[in-house]
């Protein structure tokens, strides 16, 4: 069955303090990974799409990358605004339409 | 409206009473998921749907729980005889295009549902 790990639960940052977190998978076909951010009381926010291992990409401060079995989502010199829950769902190769999401990771960025 | 639509935002219901939730999605949107959130929780699946039907429920966790979409575009997800374990965010999403490809979900801001 497929699994989404992410880690750490929580991240509490000073504001400029550059961090990652992490998202690990099992699936016995990657179809995407994607990343969301959802703020308290909203649904989630589409923040990116990777298809392969090596694949990156770049949104202000966040920064995702793609291995085999695991994405990385780096925040770079983080900003109040960006506290948020950050969330990782994979598609299977086998799945039509289903994500699977990670539990997500709660970031609080202090001034 | 500009984005997805769900009503209502709020319901608390008694144990033992259906309740229905609806959702609008975004205009043109082919493909519409439900899925649910339970406090501290990740999201979990429930039904996909590609125009008017279904190719995948698997998520619905049990008979109490069935939905349907019409005209290709409003959803309606009906929980019967609520129990506590039903309370939950329930979140809409839709996409351009579903299936192999799903590409970005568009969500709404969710149904919080208490049962007391």
């Amino acid at each position: 069955e497929d699994q989404v790990t992410q880690s750490p639960e929580a991240l509490r940052l000073q504001e400029g303090e550059s961090s990652s977190l992490n998202c690990s998978y099992t699936v016995s076909g990657l179809r995407g990974l994607f990343w969301y951010r959802q703020d308290p009381g909203k649904g989630p926010e589409f923040l990116f799409t990777l298809y392969s291992a090596g694949e990156e990409k770049e949104k202000e401060r966040l920064k995702a990358t793609l291995t085999k079995k695991e994405s990385f989502l780096h925040i770079t010199a983080p900003k109040p605004e960006d506290s948020a829950t950050y969330l990782c769902a994979v598609q299977d190769e086998g799945s039509w339409g289903k994500l699977q999401f990670g539990a997500g990771t709660q970031v609080v960025v202090t001034p | 409206g500009a984005g997805v639509s769900q009503s209502p935002s709020n319901k608390v219901t008694e144990k033992g009473k259906d309740v229905e939730l609806r959702c609008d999605p975004i205009s043109g949107h082919t493909a519409l998921y439900w899925y649910r959130q339970s406090l501290g929780q990740g999201l979990e699946f429930l039904i996909y749907f590609q125009g008017n039907s279904a190719p995948d429920k698997s998520g619905l966790p049990s008979d109490r729980f069935s939905a349907e979409r019409t005209g290709g575009s409003v959803s309606t997800l009906t929980i019967q005889r609520t129990q506590q374990e039903d309370s939950a965010v329930y979140l809409c999403a839709s996409s351009l295009r579903g299936g192999a490809n799903t590409g970005e979900l568009f969500f709404g801001e969710g149904s919080r549902l208490t049962v007391l």
